[in-house]
């Protein structure tokens, strides 16, 4: 079935960036858009961006403009998020989610964890 | 970016039916509709309902999206145990280009 895997759980400086993973299987990998939501401990659900394989079209929301980057490898059906310019306020659990109208599936969440 | 807007908590007793309410505008629901995410703790959430209001496979018939103008709702009938948890609305915003969340109400079956 459908799945959606990332990367383990990270811990990062202030100031420094994380990269995050998300590799797809069993689906046609470029008909879906990869979003990633990330969640505050205790908070609800924030939309961060969006993007399109083959051609890597991307969609940030303006919060995080300059800060993040999404990037795809095709080759593997995997998905980058990059956030950069740490602070304590991003420790969160990050997840992806394929979407084509309705995020119907998602990964299992990456806790990131920006501590000095 | 503004958001949507759901009531933080509801209660209600077993077995009784509960409704769940996500205001927005008509560049969010109104526009494009809902959709409907649970999330127990500790897990990723989960589709309960497409934008059109149809439920994904395996999604029991108990839980019901409708739509009216900008206003989205759950209903969840026979409330059972294993409903207790977070419920998010979601919907794209086509003036901000951007998904927005409800804040998130937490349903408690008494």
């Amino acid at each position: 079935q459908v799945q959606l895997v990332q990367s383990g759980a990270e811990v990062a400086k202030p100031g420094a960036s994380v990269k995050v993973s998300c590799k797809a299987s069993e689906y046609t990998f470029n008909n879906y858009f990869i979003h990633w939501v990330r969640q505050a401990p205790g908070q609800g659900l924030e939309w961060m961006g969006s993007i399109k394989p083959p051609w890597a079209n991307t969609n940030y929301a303006q919060k995080f403009q300059g800060r993040v980057i999404m990037s795809i490898d095709t080759s593997t059906s995997t998905v980058y998020m990059e956030l950069g310019i740490l602070r304590s306020e991003d420790t969160a659990i990050y997840y992806c989610a394929r979407e084509l109208g309705s995020p119907d599936y998602w990964g299992q969440g990456t806790l990131v964890t920006v501590s000095s | 970016q503004a958001g949507l807007t759901q009531p933080p908590s509801v209660s209600t007793d077993l077995r009784q039916t509960a409704t769940v309410t996500c205001n927005g505008n008509s560049n969010n629901i109104g526009f494009q509709g809902a959709v409907w995410l649970q999330q127990h703790q500790g897990h990723p959430p989960k589709l309960l309902s497409y934008r059109n209001g149809n439920r994904p496979s395996g999604i029991s018939e108990r839980f019901s999206a409708f739509r009216s103008g900008n206003t989205a709702s759950l209903t969840i009938t026979g409330l059972q145990p294993e409903d207790e948890a977070d419920y998010y609305c979601t919907a794209w915003d086509s003036s901000l280009n951007a998904w927005v969340f409800g804040g998130g109400t937490k349903l408690t079956v008494l």
